[in-house]
């Protein structure tokens, strides 16, 4: 299955600022997601990236918040934007394996103050 | 969104004791997934099951699809201090729907 490096693994960020994330992955992929884990809660997916095309979001998520980007089949950055204490959540990227299921990076622990 | 019901939310169970747990929803899923997740990792895939009624096993773990589709179980026999975690049944359809997860605890 592949191997997804996603960074930073956590950080503290003021509020008003925004956090961009970075999820990069060591074959090609078509569909790379991003998932928002609040504390004690189960995943909720925030959007799909496609390569070469705009940013699929859910209900609730949009993306002036939470722009996309997926310049090419490896890599993909979720930016959180204009943060308050409320985004404090793990974020995680995901991609579809070929066979096993979907493959998750280890995390973003972000802490908003 | 599709609800998954997980259940137990928790459990604390003795080392060596087998543990149970399963999901349920009001809708079929084509493809069911159980995944294990530790403090400050992602989730981890455990077993993935592809077929109404298949039974599948990995090690200690043993997963079921429902025939209906619509339902899965998670057995873990003979636990151990390292099962601690969280574990997600998560259902595909187009996209993945999670449970909200069974966190488990082994006493020594």
């Amino acid at each position: 299955s592949a191997v997804i490096s996603q960074k930073p693994s956590r950080d503290i960020c003021q509020r008003g600022t925004s956090l961009t994330i970075q999820c990069q992955v060591d074959s090609q992929v078509t569909m790379m997601f991003w998932y928002r884990q609040q504390p004690g809660q189960s995943l909720t997916l925030i959007a799909t990236a496609n390569q070469g095309s705009e940013a699929t979001y859910e209900s609730g998520f949009v993306i002036d918040k939470f722009p996309i980007s997926r310049p090419n089949l490896t890599f993909s950055t979720l930016t959180v934007s204009n943060m308050s204490p409320e985004d404090s959540s793990i974020y995680l990227c995901s991609v579809e394996g070929d066979i096993y299921g979907y493959t998750f990076g280890s995390g973003t622990r972000l802490t908003v103050v | 969104g599709q609800q998954l019901n997980q259940s137990p939310q928790s459990m604390f169970i003795q080392e060596g004791e087998d543990v149970s747990m399963n999901c349920t929803s009001s809708s079929i899923f084509n493809t069911w997934l159980w995944y294990k997740q530790d403090p400050g990792e992602g989730p981890v895939l455990l077993i993935a099951l592809y077929k109404a009624g298949e039974l599948t096993s990995n090690g200690r773990l043993t997963a079921q699809f429902g025939i209906t589709r619509k339902d899965s179980f998670l057995n873990i026999s003979a636990s151990i201090p390292s099962d601690v975690g969280i574990y997600f049944c998560a259902g595909q359809r187009g996209r993945l729907y999670f449970g909200r997860g069974t966190q488990l605890t082994v006493w020594p």
